[in-house]
């Protein structure tokens, strides 16, 4: 069975661009989450979706956003990026909204020059 | 403001020694409670949860939670030098993930000396 899968692995990118990472939930899982893990730093939460819907954000500017399709697969948009938005980006699953535990994906490294 | 709190280390433990990692958290609320093993420049990986006072033995694993306390530990026996990595302890309210997800600490990095 397949893990979480996130594309793409490496992303280089220039301050003010927009940034999009996509993710693609273990089979059966209806809930995704997305964490930032910046060098040095703990995993900071995101967001959270679920059937479809936004239930939760962290503490992020609304530049950050996201959106989960009909599939449960979700991608992350990180517009005007900054230079401190230079992080490895975490999706994981978990069944449905109240399920056990969630499982990451291997992260897409974002690099922001 | 939840907050959970590691010793970032390194912690240093001889190979065949147990390791003991601690991890404190302030949320009273909390009700489950999870370690996962970040290589790096890898993902987290999970290894153990508990959600009951006491203790939870997996091959190698224990983890040791003490509400009364706010404290969860994970001991790995006879530590192998495959065990070095960043452990993070990871804590919810409900029974894994949730409105916010998991709350991590920063990790605590271990060294297996061989």
């Amino acid at each position: 069975e397949a893990g979480v899968t996130q594309s793409p692995t490496h992303l280089i990118k220039t301050r003010g661009q927009q940034a999009t990472l996509r993710c693609s939930p273990i089979s059966g899982h209806t809930s995704v989450y997305w964490y930032q893990q910046a060098l040095g730093l703990g995993l900071q939460f995101l967001l959270w979706y679920d059937e479809g819907e936004e239930r939760n954000r962290g503490n992020f500017p609304p530049r950050f956003s996201g959106r989960q399709f009909p599939n449960y697969s979700s991608e992350l948009n990180v517009n005007a990026l900054e230079l401190e938005d230079s992080a490895l980006y975490l999706c994981a699953s978990r069944i449905g909204s109240s399920g056990n535990t969630i499982y990451f994906g291997e992260g897409s490294w974002l690099t922001v020059v | 403001q939840k907050e959970v709190e590691q010793n970032s280390g390194p912690l240093s433990v001889p190979e065949g020694a147990i390791a003991s990692l601690n991890c404190t958290y302030s949320d009273r609320g909390s009700q489950s409670f999870f370690w996962y093993r970040q290589y790096s420049g890898k993902s987290p990986e999970l290894i153990m949860f508990i959600y009951s006072n006491g203790d939870k033995e997996d091959g190698r694993f224990t983890a040791q939670l003490n509400k009364a306390s706010q404290y969860v530990s994970l001991l790995i026996r006879d530590s192998q030098p495959s065990d070095s990595a960043t452990y993070l302890c990871a804590v919810n309210q409900g029974s894994g993930g949730g409105a916010d997800g998991l709350t991590f600490g920063k990790g605590t990095h271990l060294i297996i000396q061989p």
